[in-house]
């Protein structure tokens, strides 16, 4: 079957950094998105992997490795507009996006 | 540019009525999506279309339909809803169905059926 694990909750301070982690199992693969979802509102597109290694943009980062099933999101500088839920969501054979429940980020000051 | 609106917003309706969630997008996409959203799960894809005149069923296809009659337009009904619907209803739009191309979501329809 198809299985998407990441956490359900992580606390994290405001400046800091902070790695959401996702292991994945899925038939076939075609790249892996993360989104953001704001409380109350849709998800954002923040990157996309398909070949191994890490990928930067500005503040966040995404890191895959396709032998392990495993991803990364690291968010640096955290501000506490990043409070929200982080969602991993790999590619299968289809072409059919499998989502995870999201890991819901809580910002402190 | 509005880029991919839903309506309504949101929704109380009863068990056993008709109700008809409208999707447009501005894009031009070809590919179209149909997901719910339910607390502690991930979404889950109803049913999709790769292009103007074709659809599929996602995950969780029972009890709804769709159809594309073009470009911009991609309506769910639920024929005889049930409270098991009640959910958050998001739909999506992509250039292709093909990997690296990201998915742009609507705000949301929040639909509860008693």
């Amino acid at each position: 079957g198809q299985n998407i694990d990441q956490p359900t909750e992580m606390t994290a301070t405001e400046g800091a950094i902070v790695q959401i982690n996702c292991t994945y199992q899925t038939s076939g693969f075609n790249g892996l998105f993360w989104y953001q979802q704001h409380a109350g509102e849709a998800p954002t597109f923040l990157s996309y992997n398909v070949l191994d290694g890490l990928e930067e943009k500005g503040r966040f980062s995404s890191f895959l490795s396709r032998s392990k099933g495993y991803s990364y999101l690291l968010l640096k500088e955290l501000q506490m507009k990043d409070s929200a839920s982080y969602l991993c969501a790999p590619m299968d054979s289809n072409y059919q996006l499998i989502w995870g429940a999201g890991t819901k980020l809580i910002i402190k000051p | 540019i509005a880029g991919i609106t839903q309506a309504p917003t949101s929704q109380i309706l009863a068990a056993g009525r008709r109700m008809t969630l409208r999707c447009t997008q501005d894009m031009r996409h070809n590919a179209m999506y149909w997901y719910r959203q339910d607390l502690g799960l991930g979404l889950r894809l109803i049913h999709y279309s790769n292009t103007a005149g074709t659809t599929g069923k996602g995950e969780v296809p029972d009890g709804y339909s769709v159809s594309r009659a073009n470009t911009d337009d991609f309506p769910l009904t639920l024929a005889s809803a049930v409270p098991s619907q009640t959910s958050v209803y998001f739909c999506a739009s992509s250039d292709s169905k093909m990997g690296g191309n990201e998915q742009f979501f609507g705000p949301g329809t929040r639909l509860t059926v008693l």
